[in-house]
């Protein structure tokens, strides 16, 4: 079946730095991939839409120049958390469609800013 | 190999019937499993189940968790056209990790 990956699965990084999440398709081409962000209460929300080849589109309420989303292929999605505090500590999903209905996640990325 | 699988994939059915939608799943150190409801691009959350055999209902929704077979269902009964959605299970396992199906497209006609 179709996997996706995301690297690393748990990051700690001191408040002020930046940090990188990497999602990948590993067998199959996704146009389009998403970010979302698990709060308490298993509330995700969705954060952006990533398009390869072109700018994301941001959700309301999400600051753009601080989750720098960059769609560089059709498998590779990155989303870069810039100047990272510790409110920004939480629990980051991807998700990639092929050209199916279907949609598969990523494992998920743990972030903790100290 | 950590797994959740749903079936069925997809599923047409017409307003009033009742549908059954499954979830199985292989995580080691199982913690709960949740079921969102997916219209557009964003998942809404369902129900959290922990425990097995205690039934979480909302409306005309309801959930049960099987920890022995390890497996949940997600019952909708008078469905309607609103009900027409992707149904996502995620189990998380250690290390607050989560595993996410790949959905059931349930579509209701009138």
């Amino acid at each position: 079946g179709a996997v996706v990956s995301q690297h690393p699965s748990r990051v700690i990084c001191k408040s002020g730095t930046s940090v990188k999440i990497e999602c990948r398709s590993l067998d199959f081409q996704a146009t389009t991939m998403f970010w979302y962000r698990q709060f308490p209460k298993q509330s995700l929300m969705l954060m952006a839409t990533s398009n390869e080849g072109s700018k994301a589109t941001y959700e309301q309420g999400v600051e753009k120049d601080k989750f720098l989303i960059n769609h560089a292929s059709l498998t590779l999605s990155t989303l870069t958390v810039t100047s990272a505090h510790p409110e920004d500590s939480s629990f980051y999903i991807c998700s990639a469609r092929p050209d199916r209905y279907e949609q598969y996640f990523g494992p998920g990325t743990r972030l903790t800013v100290t | 190999e950590d797994k959740v699988v749903q079936s069925p994939l997809s599923l047409v059915v017409h307003e009033g019937d009742t549908v059954t939608l499954n979830c199985s799943y292989e995580v080691t150190n199982f913690r709960s499993l949740l079921w969102y409801k997916q219209e557009k691009k964003a998942p809404t959350f369902l129900f959290m189940l922990t425990s097995s055999g205690i039934e979480k209902k909302s409306g005309r929704l309801s959930s049960i968790l099987d920890k022995k077979e390890l497996f949940s269902i997600l019952n909708i009964t008078a469905t309607q056209t609103g009900d027409s959605a992707i149904y996502l299970c995620a189990v998380e396992g250690s290390g607050n990790q989560f595993y996410f199906g790949t959905g059931t497209s349930l579509t209701v006609i009138p």
